[in-house]
Order: structure tokens, then C-alpha cells, then sequence
């Protein structure tokens, strides 16, 4: 069965700095999705992403958020001056017909 | 986008049916139901999917009422590996944009 997949599973990196957080969605989808969340709290949608522009984001996608498809196959997340408040699990998805497929995610701490 | 409204918890023991229903009294006539699970520190997986009346898969059914207005998530027989949060989704079948509530967090015990 076809999977997502993300890495690095874990990032530890200090406040700010950039990071960038990588999945490979399944391989004849066309539609991509990063969701992130907060320990404890709601999964929350950040952004879709579709024929190499964004389609929507959320209020959490401020400008220091990033979304590229670099090389036909990764989808990333950039974020460039991290805070303590971007702490969480971030997950990519990615949507063929109308099911989606989410990754197992990235922990994501700021210190 | 219909708001949903689901118990916060459940408790079950092994080999039980579990029946999780979730209220959704405003859905739209293209609204799609949709349930996931999710694990500790792993991503949401779908489960099952329905529009109305009856949908059975390999892992739970979904009953719909006529009205729409809520649906049930049943999960026959479970075991400790069932363990997990189940969240009800309400919204158009090739929606951009997934909205999570807090979900049923399920504990199965031996």
C-alpha cells in the first residue's frame, strides 16, 4: 500500500532559525496538504497546495511559512525564523480523488 | 463547513462492539461524512466514508440516518490496538481543507 512519508522524523532546532521539513506524497497525487499539531490540541490545516501554487491557507501561514514541490516528488515546508509557538507535530498529506493520505509526521521542537 | 459534535471519550473492553456517534445538524446536501483515527504522535488515517444510509468496510460501518444529521462510527469486537482518538469530519468530498475537532478518545482495556 502506497504511503507518505516525511523526515526527519524529529527536529530539534533553536528559535530562530529556518527549517525545513520534507515529505514525499504518494506519487500520482495532485493535491498536497501540510496540517500541523500542537501537543495536546485540534490537528490544525496550514495549507494546500496544487499544480505547483498554493489553493488556500490558514491564518497560521504567516510570511515566514514557505510551501515548494522543488523536484516533482518532495514537498516542503519551510518555516524561516522559527518560534517557541511553531513546537508541534507537522503532517503532510497529499489527496488523489476525494481520500486523503497523511504522513506519519514531523516533531517539530523549538528551543 | 457543518460543526460536529462528538463524546470527548469512551471507554470499552476487549472484543466489545463500540458504537461512537457524532452529531452534525447543519450538514449541506453535497456534505460528505468522514471518519478518522489517529494514533499518539502519528498522522490521521481515514477509516470510513458515507453519504447516507449504511457503509461497511474491512475495519468499521458508518450508519447514516436519513436525515444526515448525525452518523455512527461502529467498530465490531475491538482490541487494546484500537486505542486511539476518532474524529468525525463534515464536508464537500473533494474539500481543500480538512477541519479536526477535539475527536473521541477511545480507550480499549483487557
Amino acid at each position: 500500500e502506497p504511503e507518505v512519508t516525511q523526515t526527519p522524523s524529529h527536529q530539534v532546532t533553536q528559535m530562530g532559525q529556518e527549517v525545513i521539513l520534507r515529505c514525499v506524497p504518494i506519487s500520482n497525487h495532485l493535491y498536497f496538504y501540510w496540517y500541523r499539531q500542537i501537543l495536546g490540541q485540534k490537528v490544525e490545516f496550514l495549507v494546500s497546495f496544487y499544480n505547483n501554487e498554493i489553493s488556500e491557507k490558514s491564518e497560521i501561514f504567516d510570511d515566514q511559512f514557505s510551501v515548494e514541490r522543488p523536484d516533482g516528488s518532495n514537498f516542503t515546508l519551510k518555516i524561516r525564523s522559527t518560534k517557541l509557538e511553531d513546537s508541534a507535530m507537522y503532517f503532510c498529506a497529499s489527496r488523489g480523488n476525494s481520500q486523503y493520505l497523511f504522513g506519519p509526521g514531523t516533531r517539530l521542537t523549538v528551543t | 463547513l457543518a460543526k460536529t459534535t462528538q463524546p470527548i471519550s469512551m471507554d470499552s473492553y476487549e472484543g466489545q462492539e463500540v458504537n461512537i456517534t457524532c452529531s452534525h445538524n447543519n450538514i449541506a446536501t453535497n456534505d460528505y461524512i468522514t471518519w478518522y483515527q489517529q494514533f499518539p504522535s502519528q498522522g490521521p488515517r481515514f477509516i470510513i466514508q458515507g453519504y447516507k444510509t449504511k457503509v461497511t468496510n474491512e475495519v468499521a460501518s458508518l450508519f447514516i440516518p436519513a436525515d444526515r444529521k448525525s452518523s455512527t462510527l461502529s467498530l465490531p469486537r475491538v482490541s487494546l490496538s484500537d486505542t486511539a482518538v476518532y474524529y468525525c469530519l463534515v464536508g464537500d468530498l473533494y474539500t481543500d481543507k480538512l477541519i479536526f475537532g477535539t475527536g473521541t478518545r477511545l480507550q480499549v482495556f483487557p
